[in-house]
């Protein structure tokens, strides 16, 4: 069995600031692993995955993620935060051409 | 670039009513995926077909939803009769193996 876990339901942080969100799985095989944005009443764009080739993955919008195999661990990073990301994210895990296994998601707000 | 299409937008309906949901993926995708979304939770799989064979429905009311996917391409899925806690986002997805797409979800309203 598969499982995400994403620390922290709401965050929040100052324009400019770093962006941090937390994702920990739980797979019984290599996993595929994925970081997907939503906006209000929009679809999930794909931010970035990790598929078992480089450990540190960019993405779009200027967001990376490294696959940490010894902490279980997918967490997703912004150097700078826009107003734009502001936005849900979700962390998600598969073990390759099957579902997708989502976590509970977390807010991102973007303050002034 | 291509996308995953998906209608309509938004559909309110009455409880004891039939609805039906729309998708057309990615051409070329053979795996198809209808995900559920209630709100402040992440999606959850309902259904996933493999052309027109479905993969996997574990989780699928099948007392009152179904989904076909009957040349292999574009997917309907059914409620009927829709109940008030089926209010949610319904999202389809198509897969090239490795990456699932998603269209932009059909917000449905139980009243």
């Amino acid at each position: 069995a598969q499982s995400v876990t994403q620390l922290g339901s709401h965050v929040s942080v100052s324009e400019g600031a770093l962006v941090l969100l937390r994702c920990n799985y739980s797979s019984s095989v290599p996993p595929y692993l994925f970081w997907y944005v939503q906006y209000p009443n929009q679809g999930l764009q794909l931010l970035l995955k990790y598929t078992s080739a480089a450990t540190l993955v960019k993405g779009i919008n200027g967001f990376e993620a490294e696959f940490k195999k010894s902490e279980t661990s997918f967490h997703l990073t912004k150097p700078s935060a826009h107003m734009s990301d502001a936005a849900e994210y979700f962390c998600a895990v598969s073990m390759g051409g099957n579902k997708l296994t989502f976590g509970t998601g977390t807010q991102l707000k973007v303050e002034l | 670039e291509a996308e995953v299409a998906q209608s309509p937008r938004y559909k309110i309906t009455e409880k004891s009513q039939a609805v039906a949901f729309w998708c057309d993926p990615i051409s070329g995708h053979a795996t198809l995926y209808w995900y559920r979304q209630i709100l402040g939770q992440g999606p959850e799989l309902l259904v996933q077909f493999q052309d027109e064979s479905v993969v996997d429905d574990s989780q699928l009311p099948k007392d009152r939803f179904s989904a076909e996917r009957l040349k292999g391409v574009d997917s309907t899925l059914k409620i009927q009769p829709a109940e008030l806690g089926d209010s949610a986002m319904y999202l389809c997805a198509s897969s090239d193996w490795e990456t699932q797409y998603f269209g932009p979800g059909t917000r449905l309203l139980v009243l």
